[in-house]
């Protein structure tokens, strides 16, 4: 069974620039996660998909964060324009739904300059 | 507050030991407690699930207890390898919130930095 695939693996920009990570779920997970995880710390949620519906955004920076996930599959997180605050790994999960066991992929490194 | 703390920050040991990480947490109503490790660069890979009733749970050399009553899990983790070296992280799950029962009810712990030497 492949796993979560996250590209690309590292990004360096400066800041005010802008950034876009790609996450594709294990097949047949209908729930798609985004974490923000900064060195030393525990990943924090920044955005849920059900489907392609957004179930939990309330940790998201709306004002430079988006993300979409057309057609319930693969999803689309955005920086713009990125800080140097948002120097982190960006991990996406996947799981069946519910409290099921979450899968996550390799995680996208940011640095911003 | 909801809240996952880790025991130690970091810990060295020496190849074919033994070591005991700890986790407590302040999660209420409590749902389900998971340990992961995580290599350098790596994302979090799943080593154990325990709901309420369970006390034990063992997966090869990894074993995790849950006290639910006073809050505390621990990881043991027996006849140390260098491949264990790796961040255990400690996540605690709602039993329901607004999300009804989302993967948006987690709690993460910092997680312990494990570092295992020849």
């Amino acid at each position: 069974e492949a796993g979560v695939a996250q590209s690309p693996r590292y990004k360096i920009i400066e800041k005010r620039q802008s950034v876009a990570f790609w996450c594709n779920p294990i097949s047949g997970h209908a729930t798609l996660y985004w974490y923000q995880q900064i060195l030393g710390q525990g990943p924090k949620l920044l955005i849920q998909f059900q489907n392609n519906g957004v179930v939990d955004d309330s940790q998201l920076p709306k004002d430079r964060f988006s993300a979409e996930r057309l057609k319930g599959v693969d999803s689309t997180l955005k920086i713009q324009p990125a800080k140097l605050e948002d120097s982190a790994v960006y991990l996406c999960a996947s799981s069946h739904g519910g409290l099921g066991e979450l899968f996550f992929g390799e995680g996208s490194r940011l640095t911003v300059l | 507050k909801n809240q996952v703390e880790q025991s130690p920050q970091s810990l060295i040991i020496l190849e074919g030991k033994n070591c005991t990480l700890q986790c407590n947490y302040t999660v209420s109503p409590f749902s389900n407690l998971r340990w992961y490790k995580q290599d350098t660069g790596r994302g979090p890979v799943s080593l154990t699930i325990m709901t309420f009733s369970e006390n034990t749970k063992s997966n090869r050399r990894y074993t995790a207890t849950l006290d639910a009553d006073t809050k505390q899990s621990s990881l043991h983790i027996t006849a140390s390898q260098l491949s264990d070296s790796a961040s255990y992280i400690c996540v605690v799950s709602f039993e329901s919130g607004p999300y009804g029962g989302s993967q948006g009810n987690l709690i993460f712990g910092k997680g312990t930095k494990l570092s295992v030497k020849p």
